[in-house]
């Protein structure tokens, strides 16, 4: 079946400027999670999602970012008045379910860069 | 809080030697251990992951790694590399019940033929 696809896979935007990122997760996949990748590091926890609620939104670094997922399929990362400390890789991934031991399914990332 | 160290940011190895990449972790309660590879402009796969039961597990394409809990690694081995497994490495823990991994920084692996 598909894979979690995560749209645009590239965004360039202005300093100030509002952008939105959605991601696609497995259907039927409960869980949803969001991490933000910066170039030599690795992933880093953003929000997560069990259902259309955000269970868990401790790793958002600031009230700039929010996110939604309505319906509990698609979500979308949105950045008010974005940094250019906000350039990386935006990661989304889901799970069957949530629980410590279940496989997250990571999409392809959309990589933003702030000009 | 959990936490994840990988040492070597960078690990070169001869087409067909040894893979070894080391993983550490520090966590408050029974962990869940996870091992991703990433290609250039890919996103990350699952090679393997510890959750209970057998300690030395096995993952795809001849990768596997031994959980030692008196101490607190997770380190990645493959008998013998390919050019094909030049990526980047990262493991990761999961403690709690929410689910979120905590990663590590992530190790490259360059395969020299």
């Amino acid at each position: 079946g598909a894979g979690v696809s995560q749209t645009p896979s590239n965004k360039v935007t202005e300093k100030g400027k509002y952008v939105e990122l959605r991601c696609d997760p497995i259907s039927g996949h409960t869980a949803l999670y969001w991490y933000r990748q910066s170039l030599g590091q690795g992933p880093e926890f953003l929000i997560y999602f069990q259902g259309t609620g955000a269970a868990d939104d401790s790793g958002l670094p600031n009230d700039r970012f929010f996110a939604v997922r309505p319906e509990g399929s698609v979500s979308t990362l949105k950045i008010q008045r974005t940094e250019r400390g906000d350039s990386a890789v935006y990661l989304c991934a889901s799970s069957l379910q949530r629980g410590g031991g279940e496989t997250q399914y990571f999409g392809p990332g959309t990589r933003l860069l702030v000009l | 809080a959990q936490s994840v160290t990988q040492l070597g940011s960078h690990v070169s190895v001869s087409e067909g030697a040894l893979v070894l990449l080391r993983c550490n972790y520090s966590s408050s309660v029974p962990p869940y251990l996870f091992w991703y590879v990433q290609y250039p402009n890919q996103g990350l796969q699952l090679l393997l992951k510890y959750t209970t039961g057998a300690t030395l597990v096995k993952g795809i394409n001849g990768f596997e790694a031994e959980f030692k809990k008196s101490e607190t690694s997770f380190h990645l081995t493959k008998p013998s590399a390919h050019m094909s497994d030049a990526a980047e490495y990262f493991c990761a823990v999961n403690g709690g019940s929410q689910g979120n991994l905590i990663f590590g920084k992530g190790t490259k692996l360059s395969v020299k033929p």
